[in-house]
């Protein structure tokens, strides 16, 4: 069966600092994977979406950059991370674009 | 963009009492999807839909397919204190990617 991990589960940042947060999938190949920032009101913002290794689709202009090295791996990234950046990240998978995605447990982000 | 709203905001409900949540979009859906999210959980997949007029129970979860593929309703029966959570619809129009509802929070008091 698929499984999908997201570490870690918390993490707290300084202004400024960089960020890296990773993402696999088990399971399944050439997942579409995407990754969402869930703000305090509840609501799921799509970042980015990729559909193959190297793909990346990005939905919103922000702090934020996403790669995809291997084709059951997705990083999400920053260089300089703003105040504005803290948050619920989660990152999904699915089977295609018309399929269910599917969610990791998510990252805590607090910026500080 | 795409508009898809979701109703009610919260309830808070006694335990044994049924539950009804929906969402509308301002334009047609091809798949319906409804999530489950506890706290510091991601969502995870109730029911999916993906024809007009469609009825799927899960357990004591019912949900349908709007017949103008502009709604989709979530029916929980007989809720118990684990139901506690926020439920997202999410829908996909045609060609497009997932969109998802605000939440409902659900609470359920013993």
């Amino acid at each position: 069966s698929q499984t999908i991990h997201q570490w870690p589960a918390t993490l707290v940042q300084p202004v400024g600092s960089p960020l890296s947060l990773e993402c696999t999938v088990e399971g399944t190949s050439n997942p579409n994977l995407y990754w969402y920032r869930q703000a305090a009101g509840r609501g799921l913002q799509l970042l980015f979406y990729s559909v193959g290794i190297g793909q990346i689709s990005s939905e919103v202009p922000q702090n934020l950059s996403a790669s995809r090295p291997q084709d059951r791996q997705f990083i999400l990234s920053s260089k300089k991370l703003l105040l504005s950046d803290s948050g619920f990240y989660l990152c999904a998978w699915s089977d295609g674009s018309n399929q269910p995605q599917h969610f990791g447990d998510g990252t805590r982000l607090s910026i500080l | 963009g795409q508009q898809l709203n979701q109703s009610p905001q919260s309830m808070f409900i006694q335990e044994g009492e049924d539950v009804s949540m929906n969402c509308t979009s301002s334009s047609i859906f091809n798949t319906w999807l409804w999530y489950k999210q506890e706290p510091g959980e991601g969502p995870v997949l109730l029911i999916a839909l993906y024809k007009a007029g469609e009825l799927t129970s899960n357990g004591r979860l019912t949900a349908q397919f709007g017949i103008t593929r502009k709604d989709s309703f979530l029916n929980i029966s007989a809720s118990i204190p684990s139901d506690v959570g926020i439920y997202f619809c999410a829908g996909r129009p045609p060609g497009n990617q997932f969109y998802f509802g605000t939440g409902t929070s659900l609470t359920v008091i013993p």
